[in-house]
């Protein structure tokens, strides 16, 4: 157990959908991360927060959005899904407060969309 | 841009047969080179960091080593658990955050 929670486990929603994930660090963690995994493009870098402000930005969908919340929990907005959005979403976490920080994943959100 | 890639795809061993993943990196300044464990449907769980050349890392039957270009996991001895895809992953230094850049892993199977 890497101390990372995400929620829910399992979404299934329809095209155009909106849904929100959510994810809380590792207590003490200030970093928060979020990846998408799908089949042919592995594991893929969204953003990343550090204490509630937006630190790096990867390959993020204009439609997809993130915030981190005071307590430092956060999450990923997911807005007029596509079938192609369809994928595992892992939220990691760091401490932050060092220059190399080792990453600890969650267990998951498994994305579809129909 | 920071690219990662791993060989084999996938990789099927015999319990008790040693060999190696491989994981070449191509990265303007590197931070840190880590290495993961998957099991399906399961969050990758961390299991080095490397951060120079010559570095050597070992936790029970896995040992990684790092040089220039590329990252070797070594598995001595592997047990059928051993099972997982196993993936590598970059940080560079001119990225503003700690993003990683990950390569598509090797499935490993560890047949008794």
């Amino acid at each position: 157990d890497s101390g990372v929670t995400q929620t829910p486990k399992h979404l299934i929603t329809a095209t155009g959908q909106r849904v929100t994930l959510r994810c809380s660090p590792r207590s003490g963690d200030l970093s928060v991360y979020w990846y998408q995994q799908s089949l042919d493009q592995g594991l893929q870098f969204l953003i990343q927060y550090y204490n509630g402000e937006e630190r790096a930005k990867g390959n993020i969908l204009e439609r997809f959005s993130a915030q981190q919340f005071p307590d430092l929990h956060s999450e990923l907005n997911l807005s007029s899904l596509e079938l192609g959005d369809s994928a595992l979403y892992f939220c990691a976490s760091s401490s932050g407060t060092s220059v190399l920080d080792e990453q600890y994943f969650g267990p998951g959100t498994r994305l579809t969309v129909t | 841009e920071d690219q990662v890639t791993q060989s084999p795809e996938a990789l099927r061993l015999q319990e008790g047969e040693s060999s190696s993943l491989n994981c070449s990196y191509t990265v303007s300044g590197l931070r840190g080179l880590f290495w993961y464990r998957q099991d399906p449907g399961k969050g990758p769980e961390f299991l080095f960091t490397l951060y120079s050349a010559g570095e050597e890392k070992e936790k029970e039957r896995l040992k990684a080593t790092l040089t220039k270009k590329e990252s070797f996991l070594h598995i001595t001895a592997p047990k059928p658990e051993d099972s997982a895809t196993y993936l590598c992953a970059v940080q560079a230094w001119d990225n503003a955050g700690n993003m990683l850049t990950f390569g598509g892993g090797t499935r490993l199977m560890v047949k008794p």
